[in-house]
């Protein structure tokens, strides 16, 4: 059973930098042949995407903070990495990635959902 | 942008049934997938492609799709099923969506 452990600094300043890192363990214990993304949730609020890196190395992101963010995977693929630049109060939240299962249809083109999850870290964006 | 609609809040008594919808214009062409997320914890994959449930998700947990709106059904609901519900789907360009998400109540 593949498991997810997110981990960074639970405080950051204010126009700095936010880098958080995602331990896959257990499965393969490799984060290879597979995809992964990052998901975002303001306190009280909803679920936010933030993006997906996939097996080759492609990714997509989230319109609106496209400018800001960068996922990749380390080479031994059992890291997964976030940095997200410029960070307000407004980027404060539980952080979590997800292991992303990956389909293709003519019709629809690519389609994803999320089936393994870590438990999240919190970021607070402060002084 | 593109959005997926569900009602902020469903309340049912233990043993009735849950319905939670989630509406979304595209849906007719992409699958639909629910969450589950109880409080302090993070979401678990309920349902995925309108109607699938992964391993270890009991039968009485369903999901289907009709046109543009796509539902969450929980029968025999219990007191553990009180948590948040998020739909999500995605556009033609792989962009992710979730839905506002809704907060059963069992009363």
């Amino acid at each position: 059973q593949v498991q997810l452990q997110e981990s960074g600094p639970g405080l950051v300043k204010p126009s700095q930098t936010l880098s958080l890192t995602c331990t896959v363990s257990g499965g393969s214990s490799s984060s290879g042949g597979h995809n992964w993304s990052w998901i975002r949730q303001h306190p009280g609020k909803g679920l936010e995407w933030i993006g997906n890196i996939y097996d080759s190395g492609t990714t997509d992101y989230n319109p609106s903070l496209k400018s800001r963010v960068t996922i990749s995977v380390d080479r031994s693929k059992t890291q997964i990495s976030l940095r997200l630049s410029f960070v307000t109060a407004a980027d404060t939240a539980m952080y979590y990635c997800a292991r992303v299962k990956e389909y293709y249809s003519d019709a629809s083109g690519f389609e994803y959902h999320f089936d393994h999850w870590g438990r999240g870290t919190l970021v607070t964006v402060s002084t | 942008s593109y959005e997926l609609t569900q009602p902020p809040s469903v309340s049912v008594s233990p043993g009735q049934t849950a319905r939670i919808t989630c509406s979304g214009d595209a849906l007719p062409k992409q699958y639909a997938h629910w969450y589950q997320q109880r409080p302090g914890q993070a979401p678990v994959l309920l349902i995925y492609k309108d109607s699938e449930r992964p391993a270890g998700i009991p039968e009485r947990i369903s999901g289907s799709s009709s046109g543009t709106r796509v539902t969450l059904t929980i029968s025999g609901v219990q007191a553990e099923d009180e948590s948040d519900y998020y739909c999500q789907s995605g556009d033609s360009s792989g962009t992710v969506f979730f839905g506002g998400g809704t907060r059963l109540t069992v009363l």
